[in-house]
């Protein structure tokens, strides 16, 4: 079955730039996801990424994603103490409709 | 325009009652899901609903029941609840693949 790992904890001092990885299985993934959730708070969808993609930027967040490793990253530019949460990435496999699976999430910690 | 909106908050339940939770979106999404969320383990899918009047069971259904009977509704029912159930629960939905799905802020439920 699909099975999406990511390290649990990440800390970085503010202004620096945070690198959050994410490992999944299934090839036919059409839709890579990241979500970030702050305290006591749902999960919001952050950004998401085309598997015919290699990269997607969007301010201060950029994409990158390995196809042959099935390797998948969020980095964060300038990151800043607002950006402490979790962050969970996400996989949507081509046989399962519109399911998607999540990683265990990586908890990002800013040190001011 | 709300989003999701989950019901109730919290919850403290005693060993064998039963309760139903409440999820609401106002996007006129076809697809919603249950997930419950526990420490290391990350999101697990419950039961999920693909339209109107279906259900499906998820990768953990086990003392869980689902009824769709509102397309913008999806209620979730314990019917004898368990310490095991002790978890945050969250609510999501999506309009088609590859919008990523939007989440309610969660509830969360103690049994004790």
């Amino acid at each position: 079955g699909e099975d999406v790992e990511q390290s649990l904890f990440l800390s970085v001092r503010e202004g620096d730039s945070s690198v959050i990885n994410c490992t999944y299985t299934d090839s036919s993934s059409t839709y890579l996801y990241w979500y970030k959730q702050e305290p006591g708070a749902g999960l919001q969808l952050l950004t998401y990424i085309f598997s015919n993609m290699d990269m997607k930027q969007d301010q201060r967040l950029t994409v990158l994603l390995n196809k042959k490793d099935k390797h998948l990253s969020l980095r964060i530019a300038d990151t800043q103490t607002g950006d402490s949460a979790i962050y969970f990435c996400a996989e949507s496999p081509n046989n399962a409709g519109n399911m998607l699976t999540f990683g265990g999430g990586t908890r990002l910690m800013v040190k001011p | 325009n709300a989003g999701v909106t989950q019901t109730p908050k919290f919850r403290v339940l005693k060993t064998g009652q039963s309760m139903t939770l409440l999820c609401a979106q106002d996007m006129n999404h076809e697809y919603m899901y249950w997930y419950r969320q526990d420490p290391g383990m990350g999101l697990r899918l419950i039961h999920y609903s693909v339209g109107e009047g279906t259900t499906a069971k998820g990768e953990v259904p086990d003392g869980y029941n689902v009824s769709r009977l509102k397309k913008q509704n999806f209620l979730l029912g314990l019917e004898s609840a368990a310490p095991s159930q002790t978890s945050v629960y969250f609510c999501a939905s999506s309009r088609d693949r590859g919008y990523g799905y939007t989440f309610g802020s969660g509830t969360r439920l103690t049994v004790v």
